[in-house]
């Protein structure tokens, strides 16, 4: 049970690049997220997605788009990177039981230059 | 709105010290739920605790315990007997009841523990 990961756990890009972030779970939760984190800042929200083939914008989600074709799968998406999402991003999941805990994966760091 | 406000940004203490990090909230919502969640050097996000709104009880694990106080919307946490170990960033988060997944955590800054030997 590898719980949720993703993938790559580090990438540099160039301004104006395009890359796609996996997450993946294998608990079969029906919600996931995806969120920020920048120094001094915490986490904030991006999108997230309450099933297959649903998502939702979060508190940030300006140069983002998500997709989610698969139950276990939630797919992070930068059209045109910009330095001003050089960050650490976190994929989350959890069940369809209010006010479960999130379980997170390990993150990846981009930086965009 | 939401909002968690996390006023401590660092704390340092010398291990064997007693440490409160706290954690004040805002919601409109009546119901709703509240979590720590600890962030070693190493950058995962690690679940500690959740209680929701309607539960006052304080909770106590091990040397970790929690104290939530609806009167003045906070929800602190703390360490006794502190250790080399839990040197972290501690996070406060906040959601909504609801059963449609739409909530998403609202975090505080973080509390940057240091707990020096």
């Amino acid at each position: 049970n590898a719980g949720v990961t993703q993938t790559p756990k580090f990438r540099v890009l160039k301004t104006g690049q395009s890359m796609t972030l996996l997450c993946a779970q294998d608990m079969n939760h029906e919600y996931m997220y995806w969120y920020r984190q920048d120094p001094g800042m915490g986490l904030r929200l991006i999108h997230y997605s309450v099933g297959e083939g649903t998502t939702a914008k979060g508190e940030v989600p300006d140069g983002y788009n998500v997709s989610r074709l698969k139950k276990q799968n939630f797919l992070l998406g930068l059209e045109s990177a910009a330095p001003s999402q050089t960050s650490v991003y976190f994929c989350a999941s959890r069940p369809d039981r209010p006010g479960y805990e999130q379980y997170f994966g390990p993150g990846t760091r981009l930086t965009v230059t | 709105a939401q909002k968690v406000t996390q006023a401590q940004t660092e704390i340092s203490v010398v291990e064997k010290e007693d440490v409160t990090l706290d954690c004040v909230y805002e919601t409109r919502d009546t119901t709703y739920y509240l979590f720590w969640y600890k962030q070693p050097p190493s950058g995962e996000l690690v679940f500690l605790i959740r209680r929701n709104s309607f539960d006052e009880q304080n909770e106590i694990s091990g040397r970790y315990s929690w104290n939530f106080q609806k009167s003045t919307s906070s929800f602190n946490f703390t360490i006794t007997a502190s250790q080399v170990v839990d040197s972290a960033v501690y996070f406060c988060a906040l959601s909504r009841f609801s059963g449609g997944g739409a909530d998403g955590l609202t975090f505080g800054k973080g509390t940057h523990l240091i707990i020096q030997p």
